[in-house]
């Protein structure tokens, strides 16, 4: 079952411009981890962010996570080509000790150059 | 360091056969965890392995199975395969179970005619 959601589906925007992309899931979580996917490839791991954090960032990455409405949101600052990909959030349930990731459906972004 | 590993990479098979797919996690690594992505149904969670024992099960039939090394590699294995088996099966690794990233693989595309 899907636990994370992300909106929008789709993303269509220009290189230079920001992108922000927003999921939101249903149970509490130890984690939430977004990853990127070029073209059915592997998953590449971009950042992960934890239950008791607020924001983060890495490079031109920014990750905000707000617990009490169960939501995230990835901005990509500057946009290039390159960062045409699907990505998607995952959450980790706090407790089991599992690594077990619930993955949304992915908001497919696209940068024309 | 290497990354996650999986062979083979591309594998097509017939319907009624049996396959095996094979993961290395990255080095160090001893949780790895399985994962199926299809168009319709997205990323589903296969099962986790920690220290040669399965941790937690997803809800797929017992045709799917897997088993981990004392190495830490894993290998997973699907009998009887239909149709609806095709997809993209994604390994992650991750150091320890629960709290930690996981990295990915660059997957195994099973097709099934």
């Amino acid at each position: 079952s899907q636990q994370g959601e992300e909106d929008p589906q789709a993303l269509s925007i220009q290189e230079g411009e920001n992108a922000t992309m927003n999921c939101s899931y249903k149970t509490s979580i130890n984690n939430l981890q977004w990853y990127r996917q070029n073209s059915g490839r592997g998953l590449v791991h971009l950042i992960l962010i934890r239950s008791n954090e607020r924001e983060k960032h890495s490079g031109r990455l920014r990750v905000t996570l707000d617990t009490s409405k169960k939501s995230s949101s990835l901005l990509i600052t500057a946009s290039r080509a390159a960062d045409t990909a699907s990505y998607f959030c995952a959450t980790a349930s706090p407790g089991s000790g599992y690594s077990t990731l619930t993955f949304g459906k992915g908001t497919m972004l696209l940068v024309s150059p | 360091k290497a990354g996650v590993t999986q062979t083979p990479r591309y594998l097509i098979k017939t319907r009624g056969q049996q396959v095996t797919l094979s993961c290395s996690p990255i080095s160090g690594h001893r949780s790895v965890s399985w994962y199926q992505q299809t168009p319709g149904q997205g990323l589903q969670f296969l099962f986790e392995y920690f220290s040669e024992t399965q941790r937690n099960k997803g809800n797929f039939p017992g045709r799917f199975s897997g088993r981990q090394f004392s190495n830490s590699r894993s290998e997973m294995n699907v009998s009887t395969l239909e149709l609806g088996d095709s997809a993209l099966y994604l390994c992650a690794s991750s150091l320890v179970p629960g709290t930690d990233t996981q990295y990915f693989g660059p997957g195994t595309r099973l097709t099934v005619l």
